[in-house]
Parts: C-alpha cells; structure tokens; sequence
C-alpha cells in the first residue's frame, strides 16, 4: 500500500527495555521526521534525516537513537525505555523543503511501565 | 522549543457557522503551514502559506498572513461536524525543521 504506516501502533514496554519504532514509506520522500506528541506540547522534533545515512538531532533527542539505511524505512529505537518517554510517536515525510507539506504517519502510542 | 502559539485552546461552535483560530510566533519565519488532527489519528497538512504572502484560500480554508505581527489565521467557513478536529500551526524558520505550536481543538455541534 502506498504511503507511509508506522508499527507497531501500541507498545506497552518496561522501563529500561530497549524498544524499536518502525516508519516505512513508499514515496522516496528525501526528508523524513520523527516527533513525539504530549499533552500540552504539541509535536516535538527528535530527530530528522535528509536522505539515507543522513541524520541530525532535533528538539528532544536524549535517550533515541535513529538509523537510516534505505531511504523508505527511518526507525527510531528507545535503548533504555523511561516513564517520561510514554508518549505517542509520529513519523514523517516529506519530498522537499516542505513545498507539499509533510505528510503523517497514524502514530504509536507507547507507554513504558 | 515551541516557535508557534495557536489561538484559543478549544473552540465549540454550531454546525454551519464559521470557525477562526490563530496562530502566533516568534522569530521570522519562510513559511507557515496548517495542519489537522483527528483524534487517534496523524496530522495532515491543510495549507502552507509563504512569507510573502498575505492570503490564500483552499475550498472552505481561509488562512491570513501578518508577517509584521508575526501572526496567522486559519478560518474554516460553513462548518461541517466532519470539522471536529484539532489544528495546529507549523513554522518553518531557515532549515527545513518545522515548530508546531499546541494546537486549537475545534468542536462542531451538529
């Protein structure tokens, strides 16, 4: 299916686990983002990638890690899962400098015990 | 940090009437895009606005840009429950990282 899907949607994890967040899209989009969304903080950037084996840091990178091997596929893994890292979490794409917008993926709600 | 703020929080309003929520930031910006949320779902993008423009119109979508006040407005005419949804503001500065701002949640009573 064309687009850009997330998994798993739901995680319920331990603290100090180690989670990976898949986001795969079949656009060839460049740019591809991943944000976390809180109550009251709207959408917080943490970390971003301009094409494959290119990432940099965003607003709020402590405690992720990001990889990007193929330019479809951007996951993002927790390496010591924490209660405050409980959150949902949005991955992104674009094809260039945001002249279309970035397009969404539906989201995975994680919550660290 | 945040760069954009949105304007109310919350907004309930009949079906059929208009909807107009703004949106305030800090620093210049090259764009500024809308974008909405319905509940458990991922953002879509609306509309993106340039820094020189001043408007533009997307069907019912109205969005207004005052570079000089650092602010914007998106108004959404003759609303329809299908409008139920939060709407948030994204800047983008001189990278291509956007900023969102909290959000507006906007209820259409039927």
């Amino acid at each position: 299916d064309a687009g850009i899907t997330q998994s798993p949607r739901y995680k319920i994890t331990e603290t100090g686990r180690q989670v990976t967040l898949m986001c795969h899209q079949t656009w060839s989009h460049s740019y591809m983002f991943w944000y976390r969304q809180d109550l009251g903080h709207g959408l917080r950037l943490i970390y971003y990638s301009a094409a494959a084996d290119i990432t940099d840091k965003g607003e709020v990178p402590d405690g992720y890690v990001v990889s990007r091997s193929k330019t479809e596929n951007f996951p993002l893994t927790l390496e010591s899962a924490t209660r405050s890292q409980t959150s949902v979490y949005f991955c992104a794409s674009s094809a260039g400098l945001y002249n279309e917008g970035q397009f969404f993926g539906p989201g995975t709600r994680l919550t660290v015990l | 940090s945040q760069q954009g703020e949105e304007d109310p929080q919350a907004l309930s309003i009949q079906e059929g009437e208009n909807a107009t929520m703004n949106c305030s930031y800090k620093t210049s910006i090259n764009n500024l895009q809308w974008y909405r949320q319905n509940s458990g779902r991922g953002l879509v993008h609306l509309i993106l606005i340039r820094s020189n423009e001043r408007e533009k119109h997307s069907g019912r979508l109205r969005v207004t840009l005052d570079t000089s006040k650092k602010s914007s407005s998106l108004l959404i005419t003759a609303s329809r429950a299908a409008d139920t949804a939060s709407y948030f503001c994204a800047t983008d500065s001189n990278d291509y990282k956007l900023s969102f701002g909290a959000g507006t949640t906007v209820t259409v009573r039927a």
